[in-house]
């Protein structure tokens, strides 16, 4: 089963938004509401940022927002700051009962 | 304070076997599904295998099409720790595995991660 499809790198300047998209197919992103979204910062575990498309975990900034439109779910950043720069992974739960992730996408913040 | 921690990595040459461990502590072990996700040197993640909660009936599993018949995951509830029995391994199973806990009611959502454990798959 092929990766989510993620853009390679995104870039924004302090207090810019950007978005990453991360699209699948109707047996994964277009069929559940079971996306997620994690940071992963160079050396580091990844953190769990977005679940259920739009849903933040305690303690995770608002700033961070998601969303999703048939086959491409997305994440959104406002607010850019220095410490949001980071690597950032899409999954999806999928019709074979088996997780996807995406190839990854690395934020660069200017 | 939930925790995680992975053991058992290492070198291994091509067709060889390795047992990784990951000790869990600092929550209710067994109400909590276990997956083990990996990440190859400067490459992206990939989820391997869960092994489901008390809840979910004890013994549900699934695994990805890449390790289907070559790695068993299992649970030992009683000493909060997960294993991944590998088999038959492949330099293209050269990563960072990590254990990683289910968030909320849905295994598909991991909250709590390990460090990792490097395993090198080489002759």
């Amino acid at each position: 089963q092929s990766a989510l499809t993620q853009p390679p790198s995104v870039s924004g300047s302090p207090g810019q938004s950007v978005t990453i998209s991360c699209t699948g197919t109707s047996g994964d992103v277009g069929s559940y509401n079971r996306v997620s979204w994690y940071q992963q910062p160079p050396g580091t575990a990844p953190k769990l940022m977005i679940y259920e498309v739009t849903n933040r975990p305690s303690g995770v900034p608002d700033r961070f927002s998601g969303s999703k439109s048939g086959n491409t779910a997305s994440l959104t950043i406002s607010g850019l700051q220095a410490e949001d720069e980071a690597d950032y992974y899409c999954s999806s739960y999928t019709s074979s009962n088996t997780l996807l992730f995406g190839g990854g996408t690395k934020l660069t913040v200017l | 304070e939930v925790q995680l921690l992975e053991s058992g990595g290492g070198l291994v040459q091509p067709g060889g076997s390795l047992r990784l461990s990951c000790a869990a502590s600092g929550f209710t072990f067994s109400r909590f599904a276990i997956s083990w996700v990996r990440q190859a040197p400067g490459k992206g993640l990939e989820w391997v295998s869960v092994s489901g909660s008390v809840g979910s009936g004890g013994s549900t599993t699934y695994y990805a099409d890449s390790v289907k018949g070559r790695f068993t995951i299992s649970r030992d509830n009683s000493k909060g720790t997960v294993y991944l029995q590998m088999n038959s391994l492949r330099a293209e199973d050269t990563a960072v595995y990590y254990c990683a806990k289910q968030f909320s009611s849905a295994w598909f959502y991991l909250d709590y991660w390990g460090q990792g454990t490097l395993v090198t798959v080489s002759s």
